[in-house]
């Protein structure tokens, strides 16, 4: 039962250049969310998805789009990275009702340069 | 949203308790209160929650004040492992399914 699993561990970027971080679940579980973690810093939630098809902003979004293509992933893109970008993702899983836990992916580490 | 206030850092000293306190002063009846923390180059992990009462399971307890303005996590015999940053926070059983988590407090031991 691998949980959350984030796709890739690490990713050198050139500034400009695109990419797409994977986020897969095997819990059934209904919400998934994209964060960002800067050095010394908390999670800030970039984007959510409440259910299959749908996708909300969360507090720090201008840079990414996400997509949940189906049930089990949820993917963030970067369309043109930037230095600013450089953190690590974490994507995170949670069913309702309201006091669930949330579950958490090992973390994708990114650097732009 | 309610927001929660948390202390940037704590110490303590291996194998006593630790208590760490959250203020949660706007909170709604419906929010339940959550802890997580995060361990060393890792991704943050669920350790407690409650509405109410008091809570306990076998990585801490929780203390939940009567007016549940305030909690406070409880480690009850501390190791190096604990070593991590601990993150309060507030769900709420109605809206949506947005999940924030403010700065949290590190916890270092003391060996």
């Amino acid at each position: 039962n691998a949980g959350v699993t984030q796709t890739p561990k690490f990713q050198v970027l050139k500034t400009g250049q695109s990419m797409t971080l994977q986020c897969a679940q095997d819990m059934n579980h209904n919400s998934m969310y994209w964060y960002r973690q800067d050095p010394g810093m908390g999670l800030r939630l970039i984007y959510y998805s409440a259910s299959e098809g749908t996708t909300d902003k969360g507090e720090v979004p201008n840079g990414y789009n996400v997509s949940r293509l189906n049930k089990r992933e949820f993917s963030l893109r970067l369309e043109s990275a930037a230095p600013s970008q450089t953190s690590v993702y974490f994507c995170a899983t949670r069913t309702g009702p309201k006091n669930t836990e949330a579950f958490f992916g090992q973390g994708t580490r990114l650097t732009v340069v | 949203d309610a927001k929660t206030t948390q202390p940037n850092s704590m110490e303590s000293n291996e194998e006593e308790p630790v208590h760490l306190p959250c203020n949660h002063s706007t909170i709604s009846g419906t929010d339940y209160i959550h802890w997580y923390r995060q361990l060393p180059s890792q991704g943050p992990e669920y350790v407690i929650h409650g509405l109410t009462s008091n809570v306990n399971n076998r990585m801490a307890s929780l203390a939940i004040a009567e007016d549940r303005k305030s909690s406070t996590l409880i480690l009850h015999r501390a190791t190096l492992r604990d070593a991590a940053v601990y993150y309060c926070i507030l769900i709420s059983n109605f809206g949506n399914e947005k999940l924030t988590f403010g700065t949290g407090t590190r916890l270092t031991i003391i060996p």
